[in-house]
């Protein structure tokens, strides 16, 4: 597997608080994704990167925020949290910087299981 | 937007029968990806489909891409029960975006 841990693995938290989610990567990859899965929807966009500083929306980005300073960490947040965000959330990573490839399959973080209560 | 549609959202097989997912897209694709998620794990890149009516096989699974380049399918030949999980396809749009199906979830009945 990739180099790609996420932090914290399961979180639950109440309504109104603010969440941020952890991505970190070992492999020097250019994109960060960050996408979050529900049943019956598959996977869906919710931000991604493609360099450091350099970032923009998906699908369903309302109600959350990214940064990034570094390659390796990707943060995404959530202002304040609601119910509809409980949600599996996961990081995933393409195209490695040294090689310049063009084959962009993506490596996907182990995932972040968030409960808003 | 580019939709992906995935069908079916399950399938119930013995083991030892076959299993096939199907993708269509409301666009062409550029080209399209298939992802494995077993039970409780994350998605895990399977291959990526580039020409028009490219057939592709690793093992036991068969891999297809449309000759319009809107749809693809998946394969499984004799499923084992290590074939469990969920199948998803998704087509490349610009900027490195991946546009998901909603996976086909594969249940092997002892």
């Amino acid at each position: 597997d990739a180099g790609i841990t996420q932090s914290p693995r399961h979180k639950v938290t109440e309504t109104g608080t603010p969440v941020t989610l952890r991505c970190h990567q070992t492999e020097n990859h250019r994109y960060m994704y960050w996408y979050r899965q529900d049943p019956g929807h598959g996977l869906r966009l919710i931000h991604y990167s493609y360099g450091v500083k350099d970032t923009d929306k998906g699908e369903v980005s309302d109600g959350y925020s990214v940064s990034r300073s570094k390659t390796e960490d990707f943060l995404l947040t959530l202002e304040s949290a609601t119910s509809s965000q409980t949600s599996v959330y996961f990081c995933a990573i393409s195209e490695p910087l040294e090689t310049g490839s063009s084959y962009n399959e993506q490596f996907f973080g182990p995932g972040t299981r968030l409960t808003v209560l | 937007g580019q939709q992906v549609m995935q069908i079916p959202q399950y399938q119930h097989v013995q083991e030892g029968e076959d299993f096939t997912t199907y993708c269509n897209s409301s666009t062409t694709l550029s080209n399209i990806q298939w992802y494995k998620q077993r039970p409780g794990g994350h998605p895990v890149f399977l291959i990526q489909l580039v020409k028009s009516g490219e057939v592709k096989k690793q093992k036991r699974l068969t891999f297809q891409f449309g000759e319009a380049k809107k749809n693809s399918s998946l394969h499984i030949t004799a499923t084992q029960t290590t074939d469990v999980g969920t199948y998803f396809c998704a087509g490349l749009e610009s900027n490195y975006q991946l546009i998901w199906g909603a996976g086909t979830k594969l249940i092997i009945k002892p």
